[in-house]
């Protein structure tokens, strides 16, 4: 199973970069690794997604060691706006299981 | 224009009443999904179809029973609903995710509250 860990809480000051870890442990070979913002009464929001080594969007980037059993969510300078809860997403074959959240709180 | 939509927003029903939750996407994808997300934001996926075809059944209660009449509409039915089927239901659209190649998008959800 494509099970995903990740730490229940962080808090962080404008400004700062956050990083947010997610260990999958037995994720497939070919499969992708997915992560997702929640505010508050709304869907999920798809943030980014990789495979290997490292991407990057105008939002974020996302940190995969070679091994694959890991996954780390680089926000950087977080604004008040960016408090909401972060999932990650692991895939093992045809089945799928998302982490339980990370909900990061931004203090001004 | 929303992307995907799901109503009702809010559904405050008794227990053993049945109930359906409709969700709609007009992205033109060909896979559907209904989520369930409880008071611990735990987000659990339930069922998936692709093209009309349930590709994805999780070990749901079957008082649940998803329905797609074609490929932009995957309602959700639930019978004799029980206190524990309280939580916020997402339905999410994508294309074919192979090996989660992809992003899924998802609705604003439906809050149900079972009294």
């Amino acid at each position: 199973l494509a099970k995903t860990t990740q730490p229940i809480s962080m808090d962080s000051y404008e400004g700062q970069e956050v990083n947010i870890t997610c260990s999958h442990n037995n994720i497939a070979t070919n499969d992708y690794i997915t992560w997702y913002q929640q505010f508050p009464s709304q869907g999920p929001r798809f943030i980014i997604q990789g495979y290997k080594t490292k991407v990057t969007n105008e939002v974020a980037s996302l940190f995969i060691p070679a091994d694959r059993k890991s996954s780390t969510l680089s926000l950087p300078r977080v604004s008040l706006s960016d408090t909401a809860v972060y999932y990650c997403l692991g895939w093992n074959f045809n089945k799928f299981y998302f982490g339980s959240g990370t909900k990061l709180n931004v203090k001004p | 224009d929303t992307a995907v939509s799901q109503t009702p927003k809010y559904l405050v029903t008794q227990m053993g009443n049945d109930k359906s939750i409709k969700c709609e996407q007009n992205l033109g994808h060909d896979t559907m999904y209904w989520y369930k997300q409880d008071s611990k934001k735990f987000l659990k996926i339930m069922f998936s179809y692709n093209n009309k075809e349930l590709i994805i059944n999780e070990t749901v209660p079957n008082r649940f029973s998803p329905k797609s009449p074609d490929k932009a509409h995957l309602n959700l039915h639930i019978n004799s609903l029980e206190l524990g089927d309280s939580a916020v239901y997402f339905c999410a659209s994508s294309h074919r995710l192979a090996g989660g190649l992809g992003e899924q998008y998802f609705g604003p959800g439906t809050r149900l509250t079972v009294t």
